[in-house]
């Protein structure tokens, strides 16, 4: 079955410094995405970043990066240069987008960051 | 500006009181899904509609109902709320394989 696991429930990082989030997943299908979402204090959902299972080059948008090993199944979400207003709850998600492609988004539990200055 | 709508933002209603939030998209989105978020669970999917007319059940559809009789809405139904679907329910829509669109989400509380 598929899943994804979040193992940071809440995390620190001083203002200015990087700071890594950890995901894993575990699905039998070839043909995935891997997604990476912030949640603000506000609530709504803001897609922060994209990785294809076939891609070979690890996704980057801005300051975010993803550091995709998919031999171990994990897609960790890397902030450098870390914000005040990055402190949010961040999620991994995952979508097979194979044959069995529902649309469907399967979530871990969530890491909640918080952005000292 | 490619957006999903969601109405209302905020609910307050009393148990046995059927209620319909909807959900609308400006994309041409093929698939549409509700999801709940409770603390410490994460997001699941309610249920999910991959066109028109296609709708499939979910992790958690117990005490759900919903209809794609337009490409673009997809109104979820609580035909008897209980205290325990009070939760931040969110619609979202994507294409085929790329990121999901989010509406702004929905706090119901059910008492």
């Amino acid at each position: 079955a598929q899943k994804i696991t979040q193992t940071q429930p809440g995390m620190f990082v001083q203002e200015k410094e990087a700071v890594t989030l950890d995901c894993t997943y575990d699905t039998s299908d070839q043909s995935y995405g891997l997604f990476w979402y912030k949640q603000p204090s506000s609530g709504e959902m803001i897609f922060l970043i994209y990785q294809g299972s076939y891609d070979e080059q690890n996704a980057t948008e801005g300051r975010y990066s993803l550091n995709f090993q998919k031999a171990r199944k994990s897609a960790n979400l890397v902030i450098s240069a870390s914000q005040l207003g990055d402190s949010a709850m961040y999620f991994c998600a995952m979508r097979e987008v194979g044959s069995s492609n529902t649309g469907k988004l399967i979530f871990g539990q969530g890491t909640t960051l918080q952005v000292k200055p | 500006e490619a957006q999903v709508t969601q109405n209302p933002r905020y609910l307050i209603t009393v148990t046995g009181k059927k209620l319909t939030v909807t959900c609308s998209q400006n994309m041409n989105h093929e698939y549409m899904s509700w999801y709940r978020q409770d603390p410490g669970l994460g997001l699941r999917q309610i249920y999910y509609s991959m066109n028109v007319e296609v709708t499939d059940k979910g992790d958690v559809p117990e005490g759900y109902k919903v209809s794609r009789k337009e490409k673009r809405n997809f109104p979820l139904i609580l035909e008897s709320p209980s205290p325990n679907q009070t939760s931040l329910y969110f619609c979202a829509s994507s294409s085929s394989h790329y990121e999901q669109y989010f509406g702004p989400g929905t706090r119901l509380t059910v008492t």
